[in-house]
């Protein structure tokens, strides 16, 4: 199968800063790549569908001004949360999509972000 | 409605028996179906996908998909302890997923 990093795999920050999250898709291009958010014993929340060169599809309910996606090229988007509060705090996973069909779609290894 | 649906559980089955995760769906228009399977604390995994109807075999895992009544299923032959994780189901519609909630499988040594 196709593999998807994410850095950094942890991160502790102070409430008020902002962190970046990169998720690069290591053996193939993905003009598609995908943000989730997923809280302790609760299932995988989309945040948004990134496209490369071009402006990110957020769900209903979250603030494309707090969580900043960028997908600059066909192996790499980023995901920045700016201005961090606790309740941030979650484990977020990219994913990205090997084309053509049947467009299987593997996960990076996700990334826990912890705001103090 | 949901777009994807499936039992939550836990299923607990023996170690060795045949372990059965179900899993429904809403839209006639989705194309490929996937089985993932997520360990605690960690990202989901792509063990399955099918688009055909029928049967897909990969070593002790078979998907099985119906179309006409909108279900597609994984069995998992000679369940191991290490099979113990949480199995989402997703659908593919276009370039959009959508996963169901998952079903914890727990298998008792």
């Amino acid at each position: 199968g196709a593999v998807v990093s994410q850095h950094p795999s942890r991160v502790i920050c102070k409430s008020g800063t902002s962190v970046k999250i990169e998720c690069r898709s290591l053996d193939f291009q993905a003009t598609t790549m995908f943000w989730y958010r997923q809280f302790p014993k609760q299932s995988l929340m989309l945040m948004a569908t990134s496209n490369e060169g071009s402006k990110a599809t957020y769900e209903q309910g979250v603030e494309k001004d707090k969580f900043l996606i960028n997908h600059a090229s066909l192996t790499l988007s980023t995901l920045t949360v700016t201005s961090a509060h606790p309740e941030d705090s979650s484990f977020y996973i990219c994913s990205a999509i090997l084309a053509p069909r049947p467009y299987e779609q593997y996960f990076g290894p996700g990334t826990r972000l912890t705001v103090t | 409605q949901k777009e994807v649906e499936q039992n939550s559980g836990p299923l607990s089955v023996p170690e060795g028996a045949i372990a059965s995760l179900n899993c429904t769906y809403s839209d006639r228009g989705s194309q490929s179906f996937f089985w993932y399977r997520q360990y605690s604390g960690k990202s989901p995994e792509l063990i399955m996908f099918i688009y055909s109807n029928g049967d897909k075999e990969d070593g002790r895992f078979t998907a099985q998909l119906n179309k006409a009544s909108q279900y597609v299923s994984l069995l998992i032959r000679d369940s191991q302890p290490s099979d113990s994780a949480t199995y989402l189901c997703a659908v593919n519609i276009g370039n959009q997923f959508y996963f169901g909630t998952g079903t914890s499988l727990t298998v008792i040594p």
